[in-house]
């Protein structure tokens, strides 16, 4: 059974740069077929889509926060990472990681609570 | 981008009763959209995919309908584990693939 563990700071400051981790276990990053994924959830509100990274290593980025986003792969550690640059209080959400399949979201994490917050 | 909006915000029923939820496209996306079940405190589990089929493990009470830029997913029947909020996305013009606001289903 695929397993995805969102990992990272839950504090962040002003104008730094937000970096999780998700670990994949029951499965392997470099499946093909399937994209690696990161949502986030404003608390209280809807979801919105970051980008994703394909098992081949190309990388798709909402044109919102393309300019600050950064999603990479660790296949030693069979893990993946988003890096957000120049937090704002905006920022502050739930964020998950997702393996997609066909763009669709069959599994998730359980979900980190990032605050934005000097 | 692709604006999903979705009706009614909220609708409360009983269990039992039937729902319909909405949710339309600012433009065509074919059939290239799922339906999503989220609960408090948890992450959202996909229930519809391409409009009508049901995901694995997902119960014969939930299906979709629709194409192009109105879609429906109807529970047949609600039982207590389905009162949520239920969110429609698209993947037919990506990036970004885009979530609809939601529609929460309450206990009436």
């Amino acid at each position: 059974q695929l397993q995805l563990q969102e990992s990272g700071s839950g504090l962040v400051k002003p104008s730094q740069t937000l970096s999780l981790t998700c670990a994949v276990s029951g499965g392997s990053i470099s499946s093909g077929g399937y994209s690696w994924s990161w949502i986030r959830q404003p608390p209280g509100k809807g979801l919105e889509w970051i980008g994703y990274i394909y098992h081949s290593g190309s990388t798709y980025y909402n044109p919102s926060l393309k300019s600050r986003v950064t999603i990479s792969v660790d296949r030693s550690k069979n893990q993946f990472s988003l890096k957000l640059s120049s937090v704002t209080a905006a920022d502050t959400a739930v964020y998950y990681c997702a393996r997609g399949q066909g763009s669709y979201y069959p599994y998730w994490g359980q979900g980190t609570l990032v605050t934005v917050s000097s | 981008e692709i604006v999903l909006t979705q009706s009614p915000a909220t609708l409360s029923l009983s269990p039992g009763e039937r729902a319909t939820l909405s949710c339309r496209a600012s433009q065509s996306v074919s059939s290239y959209l799922a339906w999503y079940q989220q609960k408090p405190g948890q992450a959202p589990r996909l229930l519809i995919y391409d409009a009508s089929n049901r995901a694995t493990g997902i119960p014969a009470r939930f299906s979709g309908s629709g194409s192009g830029t109105d879609f429906t997913l109807t529970i047949s029947s609600l039982e207590p584990e389905d009162f949520a909020v239920y969110y429609c996305q698209q993947r037919s013009n990506w990036p970004p693939v885009t979530f609809g606001p939601g529609t929460k289903v309450d206990i009436k």
